[in-house]
């Protein structure tokens, strides 16, 4: 399977403890994108990067939010102290970037959180 | 700002009716938009990508069209079948890359 892949697909946590999402983008893609979606809403941008650079943040991710992709591969999104507000749906997207017009985005099958 | 919305939230026809969802965005300096399916605890599929020049694209059963000047697309579902059940949602893209969403259609085709 070449598509994006995300780990772990469901996690159960506790509030204030902190949990590490991975994903994995398809192979050689240069953009990593990651949006949080609620019950009946579409998804909500978070962060972004091209290569191994954060080139934009939305003002949702609050300080204990913390994004990386150190080799410019695969990407992990951290939250500490979680939160009940945090449950989510955690996607993952992937592209190569040709020009802009042209981007189409790639997602994974998603990160479930639930925060009790 | 841009604001996407999408109209009507959930829709359900009978199997074989052709159908039109329709988004709607604010800001018309937009790269391109998609349109996707997402099905339940899913993540999303892209369906079809129209770029900011161009009217329309199709792909099967499936056509979507651009309005850019008044903020508008739809995607029209022809001969629709149970198995097109599932959350359609548009995104426009901006120019850093970044997809804003609408908060989708539910579509439910009953046989």
């Amino acid at each position: 399977d070449t598509g994006v892949s995300q780990d772990p697909r469901h996690k159960i946590t506790k509030r204030g403890q902190n949990v590490t999402f991975r994903c994995d983008p398809i192979s050689e893609h240069n953009r990593l994108y990651w949006y949080r979606q609620t019950l009946g809403q579409g998804p909500e941008f978070l962060t972004y990067f091209q290569n191994e650079a954060q080139l934009e943040k939305s003002r949702l991710l609050s300080d204990r939010f913390s994004a990386e992709r150190p080799k410019g591969s695969f990407s992990t999104l951290e939250i500490q102290r979680t939160e009940q507000g945090d449950s989510a749906m955690y996607l993952c997207a992937s592209s190569l970037d040709p020009a802009g017009s042209q981007e189409t985005q790639y997602f994974g099958p998603g990160t479930r959180l639930l925060v009790l | 700002k841009q604001e996407v919305t999408q109209i009507p939230a959930a829709l359900s026809v009978p199997e074989g009716e052709n159908l039109v969802l329709n988004c709607s965005f604010t800001d018309s300096a937009i790269y391109n938009l998609q349109w996707f399916r997402q099905d339940p605890g899913k993540g999303l599929t892209s369906l079809l990508l129209i770029q900011s020049s161009q009217r329309e694209q199709t792909s099967g059963r499936l056509n979507a069209s651009l309005d850019k000047s008044s903020g508008r697309s739809t995607l029209y579902i022809a001969a629709s079948q149970p198995g097109d059940s599932a959350t359609y949602l548009c995104a426009v893209r901006g120019n850093t890359g970044k997809l804003i969403f609408g908060q989708g259609t539910t579509l439910q085709v009953k046989p």
